[in-house]
């Protein structure tokens, strides 16, 4: 069964403290890894896209990389306003479909 | 370019009411997706269309939820009779074709039913 979890599932960071959020996968033929950032009261938002192991991707203070069994969201001196939920999804498997973790809630503190 | 657009943002109901809910894709995106997110939780796929046939809605409560694209645009979803269960956000998003490539999301509905 294709399945994605997320951790840790709450990061509390003091603004310039670097981290990572780890994204663990079970996927039958992966066509791709997400990464969706969510801020609350609206709809994902989408910041990668990963299709192979080794593959990485930046944007801004985020930085993406993908293993044949997880991925990565590396955070590199966050700001206040990077606090918000990530997600990370897969597609793949049998029907093709996006399936989502639970999501990493990320609060930065000034 | 204009993003994926829903309405109502907000809608509260009693338990076995209907409610209906609209999404307008991103011009040109043939690919359209309802998705149901309880709080806490990620998004959970209830349906896929292409233009306007259905791809997947195994995850679809098919005895109360339908959704429909008729004319391989906008697209509506129904719940009829409403159970206090259905109380979260729905999500619709859209992409240019098939699995593989980034969805973009609406800003989704929250529903509360009481």
């Amino acid at each position: 069964e294709d399945q994605v979890t997320q951790s840790p599932e709450a990061l509390r960071l003091q603004e310039g403290e670097s981290s990572s959020l780890n994204c663990s996968y079970t996927v039958s033929g992966l066509r791709g890894l997400f990464w969706y950032r969510q801020d609350p009261g609206k709809g994902p938002e989408f910041l990668f896209t990963l299709y192979s192991a080794g593959e990485e991707k930046e944007k801004e203070r985020l930085k993406a990389t993908l293993t044949k069994k997880e991925s990565f969201l590396h955070i590199t001196a966050p700001k206040p306003e990077d606090s918000a939920t990530y997600l990370c999804a897969v597609c793949g498997g049998a029907t093709n479909k996006l399936i989502f973790g639970t999501g990493t809630l990320l609060a930065v503190q000034p | 370019e204009a993003g994926v657009a829903q309405s109502p943002r907000y809608k509260i109901i009693e338990k076995r009411q209907s409610v209906a809910f609209w999404c307008n894709p991103i011009s040109g995106h043939a690919t359209l997706y309802w998705y149901q997110q309880i709080l806490g939780q990620g998004p959970k796929l209830l349906i896929q269309f292409q233009n306007n046939g259905v791809v997947d809605d195994s995850q679809l409560p098919k005895d109360r939820f339908s959704a429909e694209r008729l004319k391989g645009v906008d697209s509506t979803l129904k719940i009829q009779p409403a159970k206090l269960e259905d109380s979260a956000v729905y999500l619709c998003a859209s992409t240019l074709n098939s699995a593989g490539n980034e969805q973009y999301f609406g800003p989704g509905t929250r529903l509360t039913v009481t």
